[in-house]
């Protein structure tokens, strides 16, 4: 069965850092790879996607992310975070019908 | 449109006691999935369903049923709840593929249960 890291538990920055979150997974067929976000008190929200094309896909608010199929990973990025970025990051890989998360990454953004 | 809603927000049962989770959702999704979240763990798939009539086995299946008799609704069943089932239970949807949003899941807001 595939299965989802993210090697980052809680990552502390200041604002105006950037930020890279990982993520591996370990299926080696045909996969689709999400990133989607919990804010405090909040339910799941879809940051961005991966499905095929372009291996560097942008989504909302500055976030991108980067799929590298050599490396079965599929990292996030944001060149400078803010204070409104605190929240839980979740990584998701899609194999058929079955989808497995991540761990989930706490972000931590200091004013 | 409401999107995603869960029944209870909230729940506390004793051990051994049984209970019924309810998902609703109006977008007319085919796809529906239960999740538990647990501290450190993410969220786990319990069961999901690709149409209505039709459930299989997530990566957590063991203590759970669901039923999916009406394409809105996806039931999820506790027969004999454990204190290792104390988590908060999320339902998602999405659509099929080709449509707009294609596997894109939409949340409810979960529900938090506590098995004493």
């Amino acid at each position: 069965a595939q299965s989802v890291s993210q090697h980052n538990h809680h990552v502390i920055l200041s604002e105006a850092a950037s930020l890279e979150l990982g993520c591996n997974y370990s299926y080696g067929g045909t996969v689709n790879l999400f990133w989607y976000v919990q804010y405090p008190g909040q339910h799941l929200q879809l940051l961005l996607k991966y499905f095929s094309g372009d291996p560097l896909v942008k989504g909302i608010k500055g976030f991108e992310a980067e799929f590298i199929k050599s490396k079965f990973s599929f990292n996030l990025r944001k060149p400078s975070v803010q204070w409104s970025d605190t929240a839980e990051y979740f990584c998701a890989v899609r194999v058929v019908d079955d989808m497995r998360f991540g761990a989930g990454t706490r972000l931590t953004v200091k004013p | 449109n409401a999107g995603v809603t869960q029944t209870p927000k909230f729940r506390v049962l004793k051990t051994g006691q049984s209970m019924t989770l309810l998902c609703a959702q109006d977008m007319n999704h085919e796809y529906m999935y239960w999740y538990r979240q647990d501290p450190g763990m993410g969220l786990r798939l319990i069961h999901y369903s690709v149409g209505e009539g039709t459930t299989a086995k997530g990566e957590v299946p063991d203590g759970y049923n669901v039923s999916r008799l009406k394409k809105q609704n996806f039931l999820l069943g506790l027969e004999s709840a454990a204190p290792s089932q104390t988590s908060v239970y999320f339902c998602a949807s999405s659509s099929l593929p080709g449509a707009p949003a294609e596997y894109e899941q939409f949340f409810g807001p979960g529900t938090r249960l506590t098995v004493l």
